[in-house]
C-alpha cells in the first residue's frame, strides 16, 4: 500500500530528553512536512522540506530538529528546548511544491511528556 | 495577511438533512483550497480541492464544495448527512507558488440520528 507512515503512534518524553519521530513515504514524493495539532489552534507548521537534504522553518520551529537524508524519511526530532511538546504531531507529503498539489498526511503520533 | 477562517467550532445538523460547513479564505493570487476531514486520533484524510475552473467541487464520500470568489468563501456541502459523517473537518489554502499550506482551526461536525 502506498502512503505515509508515522511512528510510534504513542510516545512518553520525560523532562529533558530527546525523543524522535519517525516518518517513512513510499509515493514518491518530493516534499515532506512536519505539522503540530493542539486543539482549538488548527496545524501549525514546524518544518518542510521540498528535497533531499534541504529543509526550512516553519512557524514554530524553535525547539524542533529535523533531517532529510533519503527522499522517504523525514524524521522529526523534539528536543529538551521545546518547553511544552505535548501534543498531536502530522507527517505529510506532496509530489513537490508546485502550485495546486494535494498535501496528504499520515496517521499521526502523540507526544506526552511526563 | 494569508489566512483561512472556518467561524463555526461546531456545527450540528440531523441525519439525512443537508449540511454546511463555511470557510472563508484571504489568501493572495489565484488561491488553491482544500477540504479535509480527522476522524478520532487519526490523520488529515483529503476530501477535495479547487484549483480552477468550475466553481462547484465534487469530492469524496458525496461532498462537494462552492467557491465564491467574491464571497472569498469555500462552503464544504453535503446533500444528505450521515451520523458516520460525523467528525472535525478542516479548510486550507495554498498560496500560490509557494509550499505554504494554511490551515483554519477546524470545525466540528456533529450528526445527530
Amino acid at each position: 500500500d502506498g502512503g505515509i507512515t508515522q511512528s510510534p503512534k504513542y510516545l512518553f518524553r520525560k523532562e529533558g530528553q530527546n525523543v524522535t519521530l519517525s516518518c517513512e513515504q513510499n509515493l514518491n514524493h518530493d516534499a515532506m512536512y512536519w505539522y503540530r495539532q493542539d486543539p482549538g489552534q488548527g496545524l501549525r507548521l514546524i518544518y518542510y522540506s521540498q528535497i533531499v537534504n534541504d529543509f526550512q522553518k516553519g512557524d514554530i520551529a524553535e525547539g524542533y530538529s529535523v533531517s532529510r537524508e533519503k527522499k522517504e524519511s523525514f524524521p522529526l526530532t523534539v528536543t529538551s528546548a521545546q518547553k511544552n511538546p505535548t501534543a498531536f504531531y502530522l507527517c505529510a507529503s506532496s509530489i513537490d511544491r508546485s502550485s495546486g498539489n494535494t498535501i496528504y498526511f499520515g496517521e499521526g503520533s502523540w507526544l506526552t511528556v511526563v | 495577511a494569508q489566512s483561512v477562517a472556518q467561524p463555526e467550532d461546531q456545527v450540528n445538523v440531523a441525519e439525512g438533512n443537508p449540511l454546511t460547513v463555511k470557510c472563508t479564505y484571504s489568501v493572495s493570487g489565484n488561491p488553491y483550497l482544500f477540504w479535509y476531514v480527522q476522524y478520532p486520533n487519526r490523520g488529515l484524510q483529503f476530501l477535495l480541492k479547487y484549483i480552477t475552473g468550475d466553481n462547484l467541487v465534487k469530492g469524496s464520500y458525496g461532498f462537494e464544495a462552492e467557491f465564491n470568489k467574491s464571497q472569498t468563501s469555500f462552503h464544504l456541502k453535503k446533500p444528505s448527512a450521515l451520523v458516520s459523517d460525523s467528525a472535525l473537518y478542516f479548510c486550507a489554502g495554498l498560496v500560490s507558488g509557494t509550499y505554504k499550506y494554511i490551515f483554519g482551526t477546524g470545525t466540528r461536525l456533529k450528526v445527530l440520528a
